[in-house]
């Protein structure tokens, strides 16, 4: 079975452009959430959706949003970028809403220049 | 005040060597505990839940005293491949269940 898969694995952005990143849960899983790791950092929650609705926000600023989709795979977006968005983008899914068991993605690398 | 926090470290132990990391919790309200595992450039791997009472997997133990919102784990026998970053995470609360909030993490180097 396919785990968490994140698309692209690597990306390079130049400040002020807009990028979307995607997620598919594990068959079956119903929540997403995303995450932004900074080098030297643990992971910053930052969405989480269960049945396509919103069900959680950390504090980041309103040039992020995401979204669910039907099959239960996710977009996160970002607009306007900048340098300290360069970062790692974990997705993780689970079965559930509430967090008993998390599977993340391996990620996908963002670099602004 | 960070909401979970850890000594980062860098741990260098010898391999056989016992080594326990610790990690404190500022959200009262936080239900559920646990330890991942971050290899260099990779994901967060769950490596074990924390219990109240104490829990054991094979060489590592997880204690959980919610009194003083603390945490440990303990790797005893540590392997050249216990070499990774530890993370203490706790749940943002029962307002917030879905949510994962991460320690800084604890880097431990096991030498030959």
């Amino acid at each position: 079975d396919a785990g968490v898969t994140q698309s692209p694995t690597h990306l390079i952005k130049t400040r002020g452009q807009h990028v979307t990143l995607r997620c598919s849960p594990i068959s079956g899983h119903k929540s997403v959430s995303w995450y932004q790791q900074v080098l030297g950092q643990g992971p910053q929650f930052i969405f989480q959706y269960y049945e396509k609705e919103e069900r959680g926000r950390g504090n980041f600023p309103d040039r992020f949003s995401a979204r669910q989709f039907p099959n239960y795979s996710s977009e996160l977006n970002v607009n306007a970028l900048l340098l300290g968005d360069s970062a790692l983008y974990l997705c993780a899914s689970s079965l559930a809403y509430e967090n008993y068991g998390y599977t993340f993605g391996s990620g996908t690398r963002l670099t602004v220049v | 005040r960070k909401e979970v926090e850890q000594d980062p470290g860098p741990f260098n132990v010898p391999e056989g060597a016992t080594v326990a990391f610790n990690c404190t919790y500022s959200n009262s309200a936080s239900q559920s505990f646990f330890w991942y595992r971050q290899d260099c450039r990779k994901e967060p791997k769950l490596l074990m839940s924390v219990y109240s009472s104490g829990n054991e997997d094979g060489r590592f133990t997880a204690q959980l005293n919610r009194a003083s919102q603390y945490i440990s784990l303990l790797i005893r026998d540590s392997k050249l491949s216990d070499s990774a970053t530890y993370l203490c995470v706790v749940n943002g609360g029962s307002s917030n269940t879905g949510k994962l909030i991460f320690g800084q993490g604890t880097t431990l180097q096991v030498k030959p």
